[in-house]
């Protein structure tokens, strides 16, 4: 069993909708991160969170330490936020990456 | 500010060679850490350097290894390639001081290395 699991794995929405990615993980962390990934390969941090809840303009995460969850959720889902988005936990000195959750929204 | 470095973008080795790439972290950034990502495998950690000393490493071979300069630029050489460590290559530098991966990483673009 992965240490870090994303669901869902592939995900289509209409613009407009609103949309959750699900990250659960088995290990003690120190913090977790949400990345975004698109095509050609760069990577950009969305948020790191320990605690709590965190809001950028139509993203907000949160992460619930006890229960070992954290969500990922697109307000108001518009084409140019189709990509990769990746959960990643920071863990005694390593960072442990999800499988990603692919995001495809259409116009 | 400029962002992360990483170079060169694209490398084409044989197996048995050895390669190094550098990263150049963002300015008054201490962290650097090293990724490698396969389609079958996903991002996996490498290593991760801070203030010249490796602060924490990965389940990889030997044939990977580190360093890290004075000035934070950081490089990562592999020996002996194989076919299997044909990937994309992604350093990320952080503010983070004490403990790791408590600051936001910001990512260069990548080296994408092919093993042929």
């Amino acid at each position: 069993k992965n240490e870090v699991e994303q669901s869902p794995q592939n995900l289509t929405a209409q613009e407009g909708e609103f949309i959750t990615i699900n990250c659960s993980y088995s290990v003690g962390i120190s913090a977790l991160h949400w990345l975004q990934q698109h095509p050609g390969g760069g990577i950009v941090s969305l948020f790191m969170l320990s605690s709590g809840k965190k809001k950028h303009g139509r993203l907000i995460a949160t992460i619930n330490i006890q229960e070992k969850h954290s969500s990922l959720h697109i307000t108001a889902s518009h084409p140019r936020d189709s990509a990769v988005y990746i959960c990643a936990v920071g863990s005694q000195g390593n960072l442990i990456f999800g499988k990603g959750t692919k995001l495809s929204v259409k116009p | 500010k400029a962002g992360v470095t990483q170079t060169p973008r694209y490398l084409i080795k044989t197996r048995g060679q050895q390669v190094t790439l550098s990263c150049s972290p963002i300015s008054g950034h201490r962290s650097v850490s090293w990724y490698q990502q396969t389609p079958g495998q996903g991002l996996q950690f490498l290593f991760e350097y801070f203030s010249e000393t490796q602060r924490n490493k990965g389940n990889f071979p030997g044939r990977f290894s580190g360093r890290q300069f004075s000035n934070s630029r950081s490089e990562m050489n592999v020996s002996t390639l194989e076919l299997g460590d044909s990937a994309l290559y992604l350093c990320a530098s952080s503010l983070s001081t004490g403990q790791s991966y408590n600051s936001p990483l910001h990512f260069g673009n990548g080296t994408r290395l092919t093993v042929t």
